[in-house]
């Protein structure tokens, strides 16, 4: 089972300011087959990038996301107000799912 | 649009079992599959296991065997979870997500449902 480490655990920016989160994987795997959802307080996850780069439908271009192997990133180049939660990546493999533990990106 | 519309708040005793439903509506059950998802409070999401709808295969994460069921009924485009021997570290937001097959991301996903579990 490929287990996800996120770090950090807590990303503290200002509004404007580019957010970089990491996702490392215990083995590596082909970029295809991760995700990353945001979450806001009280709601379900809503995804915004799949096979490691591909923005979900309706996801603003500030989100984006890069890596490969074991090593993933999503960056939010200028933070918004709404875009202070948590966020998750995933890694989708043969019937099976596995989240890393989440990023929460706080108002410093 | 795909929805996914969950059943109702839970509480239960420890030692109980619960059962909660996911319907599915603005597309049939088709080929994806729907997982079942959980979050305890102040936790991270966890997988629990999934379902393919059309074939009826099943999927569950090593956690749960043996304590969790998923069905589904075609005719009502319906995904169930059940979970038995409950404890009060199972009191979670528990969440359906849809994927379009067994290697995919969750595209869509239920509100959540929660479910207390106190004596």
């Amino acid at each position: 089972e490929i287990v996800l480490t996120q770090s950090p655990g807590t990303l503290s920016l200002s509004p404007g300011e580019r957010a970089t989160l990491s996702c490392r994987a215990s083995q590596s795997f082909s970029s295809s087959y991760l995700a990353w959802y945001q979450q806001k307080p009280g709601q379900a996850p809503r995804l915004l990038i799949y096979g490691a780069s591909s923005r979900a439908t309706g996801i603003p271009d500030r989100f984006s996301g890069s890596g490969s192997g074991t090593d993933f990133t999503l960056t939010i180049s200028r933070l918004e107000p709404e875009d202070f939660v948590v966020y998750y990546c995933q890694h989708y493999g043969s019937f099976m799912w596995t989240f890393g533990q989440g990023t929460k990106v706080e108002i410093k | 649009q795909v929805h996914l519309v969950q059943s109702g708040a839970e509480v239960k005793k420890p030692g109980s079992s619960v059962k909660v439903s996911c319907k599915a509506s603005g597309a049939t059950f088709s080929s994806y599959a729907i997982s079942w998802v959980r979050q305890a409070p102040g936790q991270g999401l966890e997988w629990m296991g999934g379902i393919i709808p059309l074939f009826g295969s099943v999927n569950y994460a090593q956690m749960f065997q043996g304590r969790v069921t998923i069905t589904a009924d075609k005719s009502t485009n319906t995904a169930y979870m059940e979970l038995s021997s409950l404890r009060s570290e199972d009191t979670a937001v528990y969440y359906c997500a849809r994927s379009l097959g067994v290697i995919s991301y969750f595209d869509y996903w239920g509100q959540g449902i929660l479910v207390t579990v106190s004596s």
